[in-house]
């Protein structure tokens, strides 16, 4: 079966420092790889994603950025943490071409100080 | 413009009782799916269940299903006989806008279960 792991769970980080969030995803190949951000009390946000190795779109303008430097490994990172970037973040994964159901880690929360 | 409403920030139920959450969405896709999550306090998101566009039936897993409306773009989700454990956030999720866009979360409903 397929697993997505997402570390670390909780960070707080003193503004511009930097940052980087991991994931992985197990059991699949060739996956849609995705980073959404979710503020308190809100809906889902995506940032960036991934149809493969070097591949990342980005949906919102900021100073994030994703990496995806294996198949199944997806990373978010910035070099300088703003106080706008404290929430909740999630990477998720699907299936290429299967409907797009998204399934979803843990989430990491980030407190920026 | 925000293309998945949900317009029930937050719902109440009865325990053993039966509640429906609301969604519209708006999407230029004419063969599509459509999703349900659950987002409890742990804030881990859960699919609760899926329904493909282009079929007619409405999509049903246990205690949960659909109420698909493809012409008025409505997907509401009907949660029966409700459990403590059903208590959370619960998110629709469709297409885009556009053609290719990316699934759209809505603003999500908080259930509450009172006992």
């Amino acid at each position: 079966s397929q697993t997505i792991h997402q570390w670390p769970a909780t960070l707080v980080q003193p503004v511009g420092s930097p940052l980087s969030l991991e994931c992985t995803v197990e059991g699949t190949s060739n996956p849609n790889l995705y980073w959404y951000r979710q503020a308190a009390g809100r809906g889902l946000q995506l940032l960036f994603y991934s149809v493969g190795i070097g591949q990342i779109s980005s949906e919102v303008p900021q100073n994030l950025s994703a990496s995806r430097p294996q198949d199944r490994q997806f990373i978010l990172s910035s070099k300088k943490l703003l106080l706008s970037d404290s929430g909740f973040y999630l990477c998720a994964w699907s299936v290429r071409y299967s409907g797009n159901t998204i399934y979803f880690g843990e989430g990491s929360w980030l407190t920026v100080v | 413009a925000q293309t998945v409403t949900q317009s029930q920030p937050e719902m109440s139920v009865q325990e053993a009782e039966t509640v429906t959450l609301s969604c519209t969405y708006d999407t230029s896709e004419s063969d599509y799916y459509l999703f349900w999550y659950k987002q409890p306090p742990s804030r881990q998101m859960i699919l609760v269940i899926r329904q493909e566009a282009y079929k007619q039936q409405n999509a049903t897993e246990n205690r949960f299903s659909v109420n698909f409306q493809k012409a008025a773009k409505s997907f509401s989700l009907k949660i029966s006989d409700s459990q403590l454990g059903d208590a959370a956030m619960y998110f629709c999720a469709a297409p885009g806008e556009t053609s290719g866009s990316r699934l759209t979360f809505g603003e999500g409903t908080q259930l509450t279960v009172n006992p």
